[in-house]
């Protein structure tokens, strides 16, 4: 258990489908984030939340909405997804800034299979 | 562009020592970090360089040269529990984090 805890760990969802992916921390940090994980890939940023704020989109399609209600919490809102959509979503939280004691924290991510 | 280059996998066998290079291209830098990241799990921190030069933390080092845009993680008395994927990631201008492609390690008996 990382601190950084996601729900659910695996999903799998029909293009027509609206489903939710959850993500909450207490490890007092104030930015939070979305990643994407394919095969063969880099981490892809999808979002960034700081101190509750959307701070940046990176070009994400609208099939994704983003939602965070606290500090604590993010959601990922999914619908009519595409099966190039199907990967691991990868939460994060830091501290703002980055320090040498701390980097990122992730959660194990959702196993995301769109069908 | 952005763009981070790290080799795509590397091989090395029980006790040795191995060096995963990374080098970079973004608009405004703060520091490079890498992370490990096992099959199926979550990737981990394992360190951040913001100055030039070494970082140990146990068997494991990081270093970075800004004039080069380089760095490198450096494992030492390899273990067959690091096999794994070793992330070097950027942080750019508003301090958010981009990663290279990762690099597989298999560590052989």
């Amino acid at each position: 258990e990382t601190g950084v805890t996601q729900t659910p760990r695996h999903l799998v969802m029909g293009m027509t489908n609206k489903k939710s992916l959850k993500c909450e921390q207490h490890l007092g940090h104030n930015a939070m984030y979305w990643y994407k994980q394919s095969a063969k890939k880099p981490l892809e940023l999808m979002f960034v939340y700081s101190l509750e704020e959307r701070v940046e989109n990176n070009s994400v399609p609208s099939r994704f909405s983003p939602e965070c209600p606290n500090s604590s919490h993010l959601f990922l809102h999914l619908h009519t997804l595409q099966p190039e959509d199907s990967a691991l979503y990868l939460c994060a939280s830091s501290q703002s800034r980055p320090s040498n004691n701390y980097g990122y924290t992730f959660g194990s991510g959702t196993r995301l299979t769109v069908v | 562009g952005q763009s981070l280059e790290q080799p795509s996998e590397v091989t090395a066998v029980e006790g040795a020592i191995v060096q995963i290079n990374c080098t970079y291209q973004t608009s405004g830098f703060y520091g490079l970090s890498w992370y490990q990241q096992h099959d199926g799990g979550a990737p981990t921190f394992l360190s951040y360089n913001a100055l030039d030069g070494l970082e140990e933390t146990g068997r494991f080092s990081s270093f970075l040269s800004r004039s080069d845009s380089y760095g490198y993680l450096l494992l030492q008395e390899l273990q067959m529990k690091d096999s794994a994927s070793y992330f070097c990631a950027v942080y750019n201008q508003g301090g958010k984090l981009i990663f290279g492609q990762g690099t597989e390690l298999s560590v052989k008996p």
